[in-house]
């Protein structure tokens, strides 16, 4: 079966500090890849999604993430974070042969401390 | 234009009652899914629409659950004599669907089974 797991399930950071979120997943066929971001209150938010192509892809707000198929990873990452970037973060990923569902990682807590 | 609402945004009910709720995607979206965010299980899948016909409802978690969607537009998730541990936030999103694999989510509606 398809899963997805986040490493880190609480990060703290100082404003100014680099980020990065670690994220593998277990399927043997194409994906796609995504992370989403869920702000104190709001609803969840695509960051950034990878169907194919280039793989350092880039999203919104500065952020950044890595396919690396060997590793079955696809790592999010910012070179300084912003206090406002304090949010859960979820990496998903889409089996092209399943139906459409998003399995899910179980998320990670950024917290930036200003 | 429009993004994906639900509603209620808040629901509060007593064990054993049924619960309705709704979910009105983007405009055009043909796939509609519904997923469910609790603590300690993260976001779930439940249920994926294509159209009006649900090819994959493997994520409902037992007979009490059900989902409609008529018109290709409006759906509905039903949770019949509710149980505490139905309490979690119901998300629903919805895509573009012909290879377009990037969904948008609703805010949520939040049950609370008291």
């Amino acid at each position: 079966a398809q899963s997805v797991s986040q490493h880190n399930h609480h990060v703290i950071l100082s404003e100014a500090a680099s980020l990065e979120l670690g994220c593998n997943y277990s399927y043997g066929g194409t994906v796609n890849l995504f992370w989403y971001v869920q702000y104190p209150g709001q609803h969840l938010q695509l960051l950034l999604k990878y169907f194919s192509g280039d793989p350092l892809v880039k999203g919104i707000k500065g952020f950044e993430a890595e396919f690396i198929k060997s590793k079955f990873s696809f790592n999010l990452r910012k070179p300084s974070v912003q206090w406002s970037d304090t949010a859960e973060y979820f990496c998903a990923v889409h089996g092209s042969s399943n139906t459409g569902k998003l399995i899910f990682g179980q998320g990670t807590t950024l917290q930036v401390k200003p | 234009g429009a993004g994906v609402s639900q509603s209620p945004s808040n629901k509060v009910t007593e064990k054993g009652k049924d619960v309705e709720l709704r979910c009105d995607p983007i405009s055009g979206h043909t796939a509609l899914y519904w997923y469910r965010q609790s603590l300690g299980q993260g976001l779930e899948f439940l249920i994926y629409f294509q159209g009006n016909s649900a090819p994959d409802k493997s994520g409902l978690p037992s007979d009490r659950f059900s989902a409609e969607r008529t018109g290709g537009s409006v759906s509905t998730l039903t949770i019949q004599r509710t149980q505490q541990e139905d309490s979690a936030v119901y998300l629903c999103a919805s895509s573009g669907g012909g290879g377009t694999y990037e969904q948008y989510f609703g805010p949520g509606t939040r049950l609370t089974v008291t």
